[in-house]
């Protein structure tokens, strides 16, 4: 199984709305992402957690707030988001930090009103 | 801020015609050099992951090849076919950032019958 869940797929929500996005792993896998990407643009890292610590954060605004529970769980809570923030949401997961393969999610399409 | 390159932007071939693209990357703290293919509403599909400078790989009727000294690698597609047509992404691992993918814009590869 090499799938990677997230949920919802689409999501719409005001500014001061509180939300979070939810993604599974069975894979094994201890390295896990969070990308954004925006339209016609790359996705674009935001956390990396390896062994269920935040390893990596992309100075991302802390109305985004990464959580890793467990091992094959990562949430992403959502706080007083601009429009701006109106995305792709991507979850990725990898054996490891070592590089190797990141297999992704379908993503979550968020729009903020 | 890291510069990985893709060009063409977009390709349309009809079926059957063999086609190639180019990622450029950064020549200096090189680690891995990876393919996705992303079709529309699916999840981006691993293709390749490649490390050694002059490695070639092949999946089927794609294969890759990369040269980490002038910084560039690229895909070649055989005998395209409609169910080919996605995005292709490259994404650029720096030898200190294991777990960050750099992104590359893209190519869109439309495979007309």
């Amino acid at each position: 199984d090499t799938e990677v869940t997230q949920t919802p797929k689409h999501l719409v929500m005001g500014m001061t709305n509180k939300k979070s996005l939810k993604c599974e792993q069975h894979m094994g896998h201890r390295a896990m992402y969070w990308y954004k990407q925006k339209a016609k643009k790359p996705p674009e890292l935001m956390f990396v957690y390896s062994y269920e610590k935040l390893s990596i954060n992309e100075s991302v605004p802390s109305r985004f707030s990464p959580e890793c529970p467990n091992s094959s769980l990562l949430n992403l809570h959502l706080h007083a988001l601009q429009p701006e923030d109106s995305a792709l949401y991507l979850c990725a997961s990898s054996q490891d930090l070592s590089g190797e393969t990141q297999y992704f999610g379908p993503g979550t399409r968020l729009l903020v009103l | 801020i890291l510069n990985v390159e893709q060009s063409p932007q977009s390709l349309h071939v009809q079926e059957g015609d063999s086609t190639n693209f180019t990622c450029s990357f950064p020549s200096s703290n090189f680690y891995a050099l990876h393919w996705y293919r992303w079709e529309t509403a699916k999840s981006p599909e691993a293709l390749f992951v490649m490390t050694l400078n002059g490695d070639e790989k092949k999946k089927g009727r794609i294969s890759a090849t990369l040269n980490t000294k002038e910084g560039y690698s690229y895909l070649y597609i055989k005998g395209s076919q409609p169910e080919d047509s996605a995005t292709y992404l490259c994404a650029f691992v720096g030898g200190t950032s294991y777990g960050k993918l750099t992104f590359g814009q893209g190519t869109i590869l439309t495979v007309h019958p």
